[in-house]
Formats: structure tokens, sequence, C-alpha cells
């Protein structure tokens, strides 16, 4: 089945420590999106990747950096996880263009960023 | 800009009876219109979509919505609650020509028996 997976589910670091999240996806789609979702709230888009063309949000911190070294896979790197930065990290594609049917967006089953 | 209000951060039902999940959007352009669910620990699965088609849409596990234009609303219903509901729902906006999508809060829906 074509699918969007992302490793690990779920993973510790500790403060300050670098780390780096992974999502792979077979749909082949032009997009791919990291979403942060924090306890009880909706996902928030840190970044996203049209092709090769790098978008990310005004307010992502700077602490946060994405590779996009082929369609396949997009990952997230966190320089210097504080506590604030524990949380869910969905990574979601779409086949992009915004067209109509295009929108849609497929995500993984997220990993799980604890900071100690 | 757009924007997604729901209505209710928790709703509970009974086994078997409606579910109204409420959605509100905001859009200078016609928009689409997306719910998601969640489940523990999971990412989001998108349950149905309008984009510009019908007004009322069908999508998995029984669950439906209507768009009204003159309401500014995506509500999310299904006739009959089932235990298996029980997870989070997220309406979102996107317009056309633009990928991105603006969630709303999320609203947890609890199902007792």
């Amino acid at each position: 089945d074509a699918m969007v997976i992302q490793n690990p589910r779920y993973q510790v670091t500790q403060f300050g420590k670098p780390v780096t999240l992974s999502c792979s996806q077979t749909l082949n789609h032009n997009v791919m999106y990291w979403y942060q979702q924090k306890s009880s709230q909706a996902p928030k888009l840190l970044f996203h990747y049209y092709d090769k063309d790098f978008n990310n949000e005004a307010d992502t911190p700077d602490n946060f950096q994405s590779r996009r070294p082929n369609t396949s896979f997009c990952f997230l790197d966190i320089r210097s996880p504080g506590l604030g930065d524990a949380a869910m990290y969905l990574c979601a594609t779409s086949r992009g263009g915004g067209r109509e049917g295009y929108n849609e967006q497929f995500f993984g089953p997220g990993t799980r960023l604890t900071v100690l | 800009a757009q924007s997604v209000t729901q209505l209710g951060s928790h709703v509970s039902v009974s086994e078997g009876a409606l579910v109204l999940l409420r959605c509100n959007y905001s859009s200078s352009v016609p928009p689409y219109l997306f719910w998601y669910v969640q489940y523990p620990n999971q990412g989001l699965q998108l349950l149905l979509k309008y984009t510009s088609a019908a007004t009322l849409v069908k999508g998995i596990n029984g669950f439906e919505a209507e768009f009204k234009k003159s309401e500014t609303s995506f509500h999310l219903t299904k006739p009959s609650a089932h235990m298996s509901d029980a997870a989070e729902y997220f309406c979102a906006v996107s317009r056309p020509g633009y990928s991105t999508l603006t969630f709303g809060k999320g609203t947890m829906l609890l199902v007792s028996p």
C-alpha cells in the first residue's frame, strides 16, 4: 500500500542534543509537510517542500530545519531541542498544485518527541 | 486570510445517538474544506472533503458534511454514533491554487455506552 512512513515513532532526546526525525513516502507526491502538534492542539505547519522548493512558515523557530534529498524522503532537524519542543511531529504529503483533488494531505503516524 | 472555528472542544454523545460536530470557516475566496479524524497517538486520516462539487459530501465510516455558503459552515454529522468513533476531529480549509491547510482547534468526540 502507498503510504507515509515516519521513523522513529517515539524519540527521546536530551535538552540541547540535536535530533533528526525521518519521513518517507511511496505516493510519489510533490509536496511534503512537517507539522508540530502539542497536546490537545491543532497541528501547526512548520514548513513544506514543493518539490525542492522550501517554504518556511514565518513563525517557525530557527531551531527547526528541514532537508529533502529526494522525492521520497524528508527530514526534520531540531538543532537544540528545548523542553517546549516536546510534541508530536507529523509528516504529510500531497500531490500539490492546489487544484481540485490535489489539496488532500496524507499523514504519517507521527513521531512523539520527548525532551528530558 | 483563512480561518476555521470549531465550536466545542468536547462533544459527548451516547452510542446510537446523532453526532454533530460544528465547523465555520472564513475565506475571501471559495474554499476547499476537509474533515480529518485523529485517534490517540496516530496521524490524521481524511474523513471527507468539499472541493466545489456537490454540497453534501459523504465520507468514510458513515460520516457526511454539508457545505452551506450562506452560513459559512461545514458541519460534520453521523446518524448513529459508534464507540469506535471516539477520537479527535479537525476541520480544515484551503483555497484553490494553494496546497497548505489551516486547521481548526479540534473537537474531541466522546461516546458513552
